[in-house]
């Protein structure tokens, strides 16, 4: 079946510290979504990719899409710990169903 | 944002029974909804993609007649855990997309179910 690998696991950072989450599809998307899980919360949608190469930003969060549509990133700039949360990408086939990767849980230390 | 609800929000059965979860948009109309599982720390695994008025459409390894999926309206998808047995408690969360919309999913809150 489809699969969305996502690294790593687990961050923890210092506040003010960047981070950066990876997700990687073995086929060509059509799409990608990221999403935010707050501790005992549902996810929670942040944006979507649909471009070869595509970058967006959000404040101090930058979203890329790989040239091959295999490949997605997530950024964050001089993080904070209301950023604190799992995320988690979502890998779209035919722009129809979605496959989310293992998922990056995030901390953050005042 | 656009509302979703699932009922009940926990639930706990004996073996051998079988339990019914609600996924309701609450404010806007869905022609698909998605089920999903998460186990404890863990990702969220597609179980099915519900849509409206047509049979659901089952990831491999998921069984068809143990979670019955039914989407009887557009704002309205349910899932019946059949015979449910101790292996089956987990965290089961469904999500709605919009009609017109960027493909966004809304997720419901989950529902935790514990089979003793």
């Amino acid at each position: 079946g489809q699969q969305v690998m996502q690294i790593p696991q687990y961050q923890h950072v210092q506040e003010g510290e960047d981070f950066t989450t990876y997700c990687n599809s073995s086929t060509t998307l059509s799409n990608i979504q990221w999403y935010k899980q707050r501790p005992g919360g549902h996810p929670v949608f942040l944006i979507q990719l649909v471009k070869s190469g595509e970058v967006k930003k959000q404040k101090r969060l930058t979203f890329q899409f790989g040239e091959a549509k295999k490949n997605s990133s997530l950024h964050i700039t001089a993080t904070q710990t209301t950023d604190v949360g799992t995320y988690f990408c979502a890998g779209g086939y035919n722009f129809n169903k979605f496959y989310f990767g293992s998922g990056t849980k995030l901390n953050v230390k005042p | 944002g656009a509302v979703v609800s699932q009922h009940p929000s926990r639930v706990i059965c004996k073996s051998g029974t079988s339990v019914k979860i609600e996924c309701r948009s609450l404010d806007f109309q869905a022609t698909t909804m998605f089920w999903y599982r998460q186990f404890p720390k863990q990702s969220l695994m597609l179980m099915a993609t519900s849509n409206e008025g047509s049979k659901a459409t089952y990831e491999q390894g998921v069984e068809k007649d143990k979670f019955l999926i039914n989407h009887a309206s557009l704002t309205l998808s349910t899932l019946t855990v059949t015979s449910a047995h101790p292996e089956d408690s987990s965290f089961y969360i469904c999500s709605a997309r919009v009609i017109a919309g960027n493909n966004e999913q809304f997720f419901g809150p989950g529902t935790r179910l514990t089979v003793l």
